[in-house]
């Protein structure tokens, strides 16, 4: 199985900051990755597939970017409701599999 | 609007087993396939396997096989998971979730918790 490690863990970050998360494949998975949002006792939401494409509706500060093993989402301008957890999907395989998430918090 | 509702929280003694439900709507059912994703307390999302909602043929994903039964209802647009022999371990929110066109996860139920516990 194709295993995908997100880092960082956690990241502090401050209101207006640029932010990027890393996403890596333990092997190539093409493009064939989504990002999503969670937030506490809610579902995940789709920010992002097929690696940079923007999923309708999602704020342009949103942007991923990446091929093959490793892939990068970028917020612009952090904003307040953007603090929560990211997590990577890889779709390339038969079975697809999650990153361990990154947890965005306020410094 | 495309929509998927799951059924209630479960309380649920260990070894007993029981059956999540994901009724859709908002679009052709047998169009997408359903993914399942468990979410234990405080832990990352796992993805748990799939279903072709046009053969019903699944997919289960390492550490979800035996216990785990995906199933459908085409005549109601509705996709159940059954897990059996619950263990302690089992208890999670499990969600269910529609697999668009380009292989992403586009819509989301809003989750059922699990709570096995003696």
């Amino acid at each position: 199985d194709i295993q995908m490690t997100q880092s960082p863990s956690t990241l502090s970050a401050s209101v207006g900051d640029r932010v990027n998360f890393t996403c890596r494949a333990s092997q190539s998975v093409g493009s064939w990755l989504a990002w999503f949002q969670q937030k506490p006792g809610k579902a995940p939401k789709l920010l992002i597939y097929k690696a940079s494409t923007l999923k309708s509706g999602v704020p342009s500060r949103f942007s991923g970017s990446g091929s093959g093993t490793e892939f990068t989402l970028t917020i612009s301008s952090l904003q307040p409701d953007d603090f929560a957890t990211y997590y990577c999907q890889q779709c390339y395989s038969y079975s697809r599999s999650f990153g361990q998430g990154t947890r965005v918090e306020i410094k | 609007q495309v929509q998927l509702v799951q059924s209630g929280s479960e309380f649920k003694k260990p070894g007993a087993s029981v059956k999540v439900s994901c009724k859709a709507s908002g679009y052709t059912f047998t169009h997408y396939a359903v993914n399942w994703v468990r979410q234990a307390p405080g832990q990352g999302l796992e993805w748990m396997g799939w279903i072709n909602t046009d053969t019903g043929n699944p997919t289960y994903a390492q550490g979800f096989t035996g216990r785990f039964v995906f199933s459908l209802d085409t005549s109601v647009s509705t996709a159940f998971l059954q897990i059996s022999s619950l263990e302690a371990g089992d208890t999670a929110v499990f969600f269910c979730a529609r697999e668009g066109g380009q292989k992403e996860i586009d819509y989301w139920g809003q989750g059922t918790l699990v709570t096995v516990s003696s």
